[in-house]
Formats: C-alpha cells, sequence, structure tokens
C-alpha cells in the first residue's frame, strides 16, 4: 500500500463544476503540499499546510491532522484548471509524493 | 518570485556520455534538490542539498552524483547514461522550515 493516496485517479468534469481531489497517507508528517502541474512539465505550489483550511482565489485546501486526510477543492471550475494535482506529505528534507491526479474541465 | 533554472528543457545523449544537468536558483534558498519523473510514477528524490558543498542521498541515488560548490547551484551528474536514465528530470529549492517547493522548469532527458 503506498503511503499517500490520491484519489481520483483521473477526473473529467464541465465547466463550472464544484471538484474535489483526495489524499490520504500513513505516516506522521509535519506539512502537506498541494501542487500542480500543467503539460509540459512545469510544477507550481499550491498550498502548504500543517492543519486547518487555507483558500487562494478558487482553490481551497483543507487537512485532518486526525484522519490523516486532505482535500483540495476548485470553485467554479475553468478548463485553465485542467492539470494534474499532486500531493505530497513529508517532514524535514524527505517528501513522499501521490501519483497525482489529472483532471479535465470541459468547456 | 523564486526563478528556479534549469539549464536545458530536452536533451538527447548517447548510452555512456556523461552528462550534466544544471539548476540554478536566485533566492538564497538552503535547500535544494533534484528529482526524477516518469510516467505513471510520483516523483522519486534522487538527491538533496541542504548547504554548499553538502548533499545526501535520495530513493534512487544510484547511477547518479551532485555537486554544490556554490549556494545557488545545484548540478546532477549522470557518469555513464544508460536507457532507463530516460526520463523528466525536476529541480526544486525550499527555504528551511519546510515551506513551499519552487521547481524549475524540467529537462526532458532521452538517453539513446
Amino acid at each position: 500500500k503506498n503511503e499517500v493516496e490520491q484519489s481520483p485517479q483521473n477526473l473529467t468534469a464541465q465547466e463550472g463544476e464544484f471538484i474535489t481531489i483526495n489524499c490520504s497517507y500513513s505516516v506522521g508528517i509535519s506539512a502537506l503540499h498541494w501542487l500542480q502541474q500543467h503539460p509540459g512539465g512545469g510544477i507550481v505550489s499550491l498550498f502548504m499546510l500543517s492543519s486547518g483550511k487555507k483558500k487562494h482565489g478558487r482553490l481551497i485546501a483543507t487537512i485532518n491532522i486526525q484522519e490523516k486526510h486532505s482535500s483540495l477543492h476548485i470553485t467554479a471550475s475553468h478548463p485553465r484548471d485542467s492539470a494534474v494535482y499532486i500531493c505530497a506529505v513529508g517532514s524535514n528534507y524527505q517528501l513522499i509524493w501521490g501519483a497525482g491526479t489529472k483532471l479535465i474541465i470541459k468547456p | 518570485d523564486v526563478k528556479v533554472t534549469q539549464s536545458s528543457r530536452y536533451l538527447v545523449k548517447r548510452t555512456g556520455e556523461k552528462v550534466f544537468l544544471e539548476c540554478v536558483q536566485d533566492m538564497d534558498h538552503e535547500n535544494m534538490f533534484w528529482y526524477r519523473q516518469d510516467p505513471g510514477l510520483g516523483l522519486r528524490l534522487i538527491y538533496f542539498s541542504y548547504d554548499v558543498k553538502m548533499k545526501e542521498k535520495g530513493d534512487i541515488p544510484e547511477g547518479y552524483s551532485v555537486s554544490r560548490e556554490k549556494k545557488e547551484r545545484f548540478s546532477l551528474i549522470l557518469e555513464s547514461a544508460s536507457t532507463n536514465q530516460t526520463s523528466m528530470y525536476l529541480c526544486a529549492t525550499r527555504t528551511d522550515g519546510n515551506e513551499k517547493l519552487f521547481f524549475g522548469s524540467g529537462t526532458q532527458l532521452s538517453v539513446l
């Protein structure tokens, strides 16, 4: 069993839909990261969480430390949100990476 | 904004060649990382460095070495490239305190 599990692996939705991507982990952590990777390779860090909730524009990330679970939500989704969303957990220098969720938003 | 620059976007090399991948950052971050990314797999850590001249092995260091002579530059070296090293290589930096990661745009290396 992987130490970081993301679900779903693939998600296709219509523009405007509310999107939820989940990340569950089995190790103790000091922080959880959500990142976005567009086709062509560039990875952008969206959030770094150690507790509670963070919001940036239409993106919301939550974490429940007791349940070892985090969610990334996208409100009013748009085709430009199409990307791979990656969860990573860790402490100190090492991060354990999820395999990513490929999101496609259709116009 | 933090800028992390990788020297090449695409690189084609022959089996047995020595390959240098360069990464330069402009924000004085202590920590620098080299990852490889393959289809269907998550990012895998090759090496990281938390200070000049300091290096630590990651999860898959075999076949690779690194050099960090200056704080802003972290080089990944493939001593004798092999076809199974064909991959996307990503450099990242981070400040101390487990803060956000900043990635370069990646180098797609093909070893023929």
